[in-house]
């Protein structure tokens, strides 16, 4: 089945610690992104890609990381700069008429 | 910036029509979208509909876009128990970057 897919679902990051997301997609989109959602909040954009090896930041791009060497691939790094990574990550990608679909998310806690 | 507002909470009873509002502020916005969101998953798509259009439906859902006051509704017909989720709407200008309002959380008792 065509979709994204995320993991892990749960991680957990010690102090000064940098960890990765991973975000596949097999739904052949040029586009994805990242958001991330505290909780009773909305999304904010943290990078989105629009081609491979290419990418931009978001609205709250510190203390994060991407790379996008694949079309199916992009992997997001918290780095230790990310005071407050706590929260849950959502990898989305983009279909025609700009829609946008999303994973089932990852759920960040610092220990 | 594009700026997009809900009302945090309806409460409804099964089998009620629940209308969910939403406001955003760009009037070059092109898209609008509507999700679900379940306790715990991602962000499913509901339905979007084009600034072009007045209305759009599918099946119990029903979108109302007033381009004028540039006000967005999601009316689900009978609603059911399991309809309970957040509903986020969401605004683009294209470019495939959207703005989310901070979700309306909709409640169904039975």
């Amino acid at each position: 089945d065509g979709g994204i897919t995320q993991s892990p679902k749960y991680l957990f990051r010690k102090e000064g610690q940098n960890v990765t997301l991973s975000c596949e997609q097999n739904l052949n989109h040029d586009a994805m992104y990242w958001y991330r959602q505290d909780p009773g909040q909305g999304l904010r954009l943290i990078y989105y890609s629009q081609i491979v090896n290419d990418f931009q930041k978001g609205d709250i791009a510190e203390g994060y990381s991407v790379s996008r060497e694949k079309k199916e691939s992009f992997p997001l790094t918290v780095t230790s700069a990310q005071k407050n990574p706590t929260a849950f990550y959502l990898c989305a990608s983009a279909g025609v008429w700009n829609t946008i679909y999303f994973g089932e998310g990852s759920w960040l806690t610092v220990v | 910036g594009e700026d997009v507002e809900q009302s945090l909470f309806l409460s409804v009873r099964e089998g009620d029509s629940s209308v969910i509002n939403c406001t955003y502020t760009d009037s070059s916005s092109t898209y609008l979208y509507w999700y679900k969101q379940e306790p715990g998953a991602g962000l499913q798509l509901l339905t979007y509909i084009f600034s072009n259009m007045d209305m759009k439906q599918d099946q119990r859902l029903t979108v109302l876009l007033n381009k004028k006051d540039k006000h967005l509704s999601l009316r689900i017909a009978d609603t059911q128990t399991g309809d309970s989720a957040i509903y986020f709407c969401a605004a683009s200008t294209g470019f495939q970057k959207l703005v989310f309002g901070t979700g309306t959380r909709l409640l169904v008792s039975p």
